[in-house]
């Protein structure tokens, strides 16, 4: 089983659809989690962080299930421009630094 | 407020060779993170340095190096290269006060191998 899990995708939506990702991931002693975007061929760029609480970033709505070892992210109403691979990452560590692990991305085609 | 810069961009080397990447962290950021992504696939975690020395590391072989300057920038040291290490090496910062594991990501080098 691999340590992060997404949902394998490509997702394509029109323009104006919600769409959703799911993410698991095998540590329980993790300890920090995050969105990151990346567009072809260019480095991922932090999307969101995610809390237990929820959080939401206008269009954008993460959240995290730690009973259950999943994280979640919500798109509303699509635009051309989030055409992109959604990246699901989970970070732990030791003593001293943490370790990340990325999932292995989810690609989104938003179509006009 | 500089962001994360890697040199080179891209690189051809061949099979057997050996490679230095380099990589200077966004401004006030002191801790770096080395990663390669394959063609398709997420970024797989090389290691991590802080304060001049490795104290996380992925699943990679002894071949796979590293140092970090002082100053915070780092290399990223490959050697015997093989075609499978062909890929995008990206080099993250974060800052290590206040706990905070948030990165940051550089334009990555694209290594190929022949």
């Amino acid at each position: 089983r691999k340590e992060v899990e997404q949902d394998p995708g490509p997702f394509n939506v029109p323009e104006g659809a919600t769409v959703a990702f799911n993410c698991t991931y095998s540590n329980s002693a993790s300890q920090s989690f995050f969105w990151y975007r990346q567009d072809c061929r260019k480095e991922p760029k932090l999307l969101m962080s995610v809390y237990s609480s929820g959080n939401e970033d206008g269009r954008f709505t993460a959240q995290l299930n730690r009973a259950s070892q999943y994280i979640s992210l919500l798109i509303r109403d699509s635009k051309l421009s989030d055409s992109a691979t959604y990246l699901c990452v989970v970070n732990g560590g030791n003593t001293g630094g943490f370790k990340t692990i990325f999932g292995a991305g989810t690609r989104l085609f938003v179509k006009a | 407020d500089a962001g994360v810069t890697q040199s080179p961009t891209h690189l051809i080397k061949t099979r057997g060779q050996q490679v230095t990447l380099r990589c200077s962290p966004k401004s006030g950021h002191d801790t770096v993170s080395w990663y390669q992504q394959a063609l398709g696939q997420g970024p797989q975690f090389i290691f991590q340095y802080y304060e001049e020395e490795e104290r996380q590391r992925g699943n990679f072989p002894d071949r796979f190096s590293g140092h970090q300057y002082p100053n915070y920038s780092s290399e990223l040291n490959v050697n015997a290269l093989l075609l499978g290490d062909s890929a995008l090496y990206l080099c993250a910062s974060s800052l290590e006060v206040g706990n905070t594991d948030t990165q940051y990501f550089g334009p990555g080098t694209r290594l190929t191998v022949l």
